[in-house]
């Protein structure tokens, strides 16, 4: 089982749409979580790290769910912008593990 | 603030061949990180260091790769020979450690030196 599963996509919506992610990890364990974003042919950056209580940025929401060992993504009213692949993260002693990221197209 | 520096940022060689791949993290970040990215294999850590030290290397592919940090503002990645199988993208990331806290500390990456082994 890999550690860290996303569904690769892509998701392809329309601007101003809603769209969700999701991502499953296997290390119980594990102590912090995130989401990086990484466009096309540049390096990832963090979008937002995931709490259990939820956590909103903007347009951006983010849930963690320990007992299913369970990570969302929510990005509402869509932007051309936001087309990018969106990373989900794991850490465990300050090691971080990435899923191999969900690609995301917004279409006018 | 200029932020984690890599060099070359695309770097084409021969099978067999030595390639050493540079980094500068970010002033005051005492974690270092080297990562490789693939499409088959994703994002994968490769090897981190602390204060300069080398911690976890468990990533590290094989023998042929090495790394090394010297001071607090450069590190290198080494792959001697290269084999076409190393091609990917080399990610270089840096973070300010806090100790136990270091797990909510966001790590910041290069730009990346995109290799390419014939």
């Amino acid at each position: 089982r890999k550690e860290v599963e996303q569904d690769p996509g892509p998701f392809n919506v329309p601007e101003g749409a809603t769209v969700a992610f999701n991502c499953t990890y296997s290390n119980s364990a594990s102590q912090s979580f995130f989401w990086y974003r990484q466009d096309c042919r540049k390096e990832p950056k963090l979008l937002m790290s995931v709490y259990s209580s939820g956590n909103e940025d903007g347009r951006f929401t983010a849930q963690l769910n320990r007992a299913s060992q369970y990570i969302s993504l929510l990005i509402r009213d869509s932007k051309l912008s936001d087309s990018a692949t969106y990373l989900c993260v794991v850490n465990f002693y300050s090691t971080l593990t990435f899923g191999k990221g969900t690609m995301l197209l917004v279409s006018p | 603030d200029a932020g984690v520096i890599q060099s070359p940022r695309h770097e084409v060689t021969e099978m067999g061949q030595e390639v050493t791949l540079r980094c500068k993290p970010i002033s005051g970040h005492d974690y270092l990180f080297w990562y490789r990215q693939t499409m088959m294999r994703g994002l994968e850590l490769l090897i981190y260091f602390n204060n300069n030290v080398p911690i976890d290397d468990s990533g590290m592919p094989e023998d042929r790769f090495s790394a090394k940090m010297p001071n607090a503002s450069f590190s290198t990645l080494k792959i001697q020979p290269s084999e076409p199988r190393d091609s990917a993208v080399y990610f270089c990331a840096s973070s300010s450690g806090q100790g136990a806290h270091l797990s909510y500390n966001e790590q910041f990456f290069g730009p990346g030196t995109r290799l390419t082994v014939l």
